[in-house]
C-alpha cells in the first residue's frame, strides 16, 4: 500500500529563518510527487511536480528536491505570507486513473 | 490559464434537501475529479471521470451522484445528505496519459454546511 509521511506536523518559524518540510514516501514504483500550498478554506494550490530522484524545482523562496525515499521543500527567508499547510502527494506506477496518496500535510506558521 | 471554477462557494442545506454543485474548467483537461476534505485532513478522493466516463467511484455513498455533461464541466448532485457529510468539496482536473503523471488543479471548493 502507498504511504506518505510528511514532517513536522506544524512548524513555526521567525520572518527570514530558512527550514525544510519533509515528505517520506513508500510506494511501488514512483510516477510523479508533487507538492501543494494550502490556504485555510480554499483549494490546494499546485507548487511542484518531481518525477525522479535528484531533480530539484525552484519558485520564488521555495525549492523541492527529491531522492528514491523522500522529498523535501526548502523555504529560505520566508515571509508571513509564506504560512499556509503544504501537501505532499504520491502517485505510484499502478495507480489507476490518476489517483493521488496525500500526506497529512504540514502547518506553517511565519512570524513577522 | 490554470482556473477551475467552482459554484456555489458557500451552501447550505437540509437534510431532506437536493442541492447540487458545479465546476468548470477550460484548460483541456480529459480528467476531472471530486474530493471532500474534513478540517485538518489532506484531500479524500470521491470520484473520477476520464474522457467523461466515470472511471472510479471510492465506494462513495449513493447520496452523492456525479455527472459530467461534457469535458469541460463536472457536477456533484447531493440528495438526502446526513450531517457528518459537511466539509468543503473540491473539484481538481488534469492531462490524461497512459504512463507519466501530471498535476492535478483545484478549485476554490465549496463549504457545504448540512444541518
Amino acid at each position: 500500500e502507498d504511504q506518505v509521511t510528511q514532517s513536522p506536523e506544524a512548524l513555526r518559524l521567525q520572518e527570514g529563518e530558512s527550514s525544510s518540510l519533509n515528505c517520506s514516501y513508500t510506494v511501488s514504483g514512483l510516477r510523479g510527487l508533487f507538492w501543494y500550498r494550502q490556504d485555510p478554506g480554499k483549494g490546494p494550490e499546485f507548487l511542484f511536480t518531481l518525477y525522479s530522484a535528484g531533480e530539484e524545482k525552484e519558485k520564488e523562496r521555495l525549492k523541492a528536491t527529491l531522492t528514491k525515499k523522500e522529498s523535501f521543500l526548502h523555504i529560505t527567508a520566508p515571509k508571513p505570507e509564506d504560512s499556509a499547510t503544504y501537501l505532499c502527494a504520491v502517485q505510484a506506477e499502478e495507480t489507476s486513473g490518476s489517483r493521488l496518496t496525500f500526506g497529512e500535510g504540514t502547518q506553517l506558521t511565519v512570524n513577522p | 490559464d490554470t482556473e477551475v471554477t467552482q459554484t456555489p462557494k458557500h451552501l447550505v442545506m437540509g437534510m431532506t434537501n437536493k442541492k447540487s454543485l458545479k465546476c468548470e474548467q477550460h484548460m483541456g483537461h480529459r480528467a476531472m475529479y471530486w474530493y471532500k476534505q474534513k478540517a485538518k485532513k489532506p484531500p479524500e478522493l470521491m470520484f473520477v471521470y476520464s474522457y467523461e466516463k466515470l472511471s472510479i467511484n471510492e465506494s462513495v455513498p449513493s447520496r452523492f451522484s456525479p455527472e459530467c455533461p461534457n469535458s469541460s464541466l463536472l457536477n456533484l448532485h447531493l440528495h438526502a445528505l446526513q450531517p457528518e457529510d459537511s466539509a468543503l468539496y473540491l473539484c481538481a482536473s488534469s492531462q490524461l496519459a497512459l504512463a507519466g503523471a501530471y498535476e492535478q488543479y483545484f478549485g476554490p471548493g465549496t463549504r457545504l454546511t448540512v444541518t
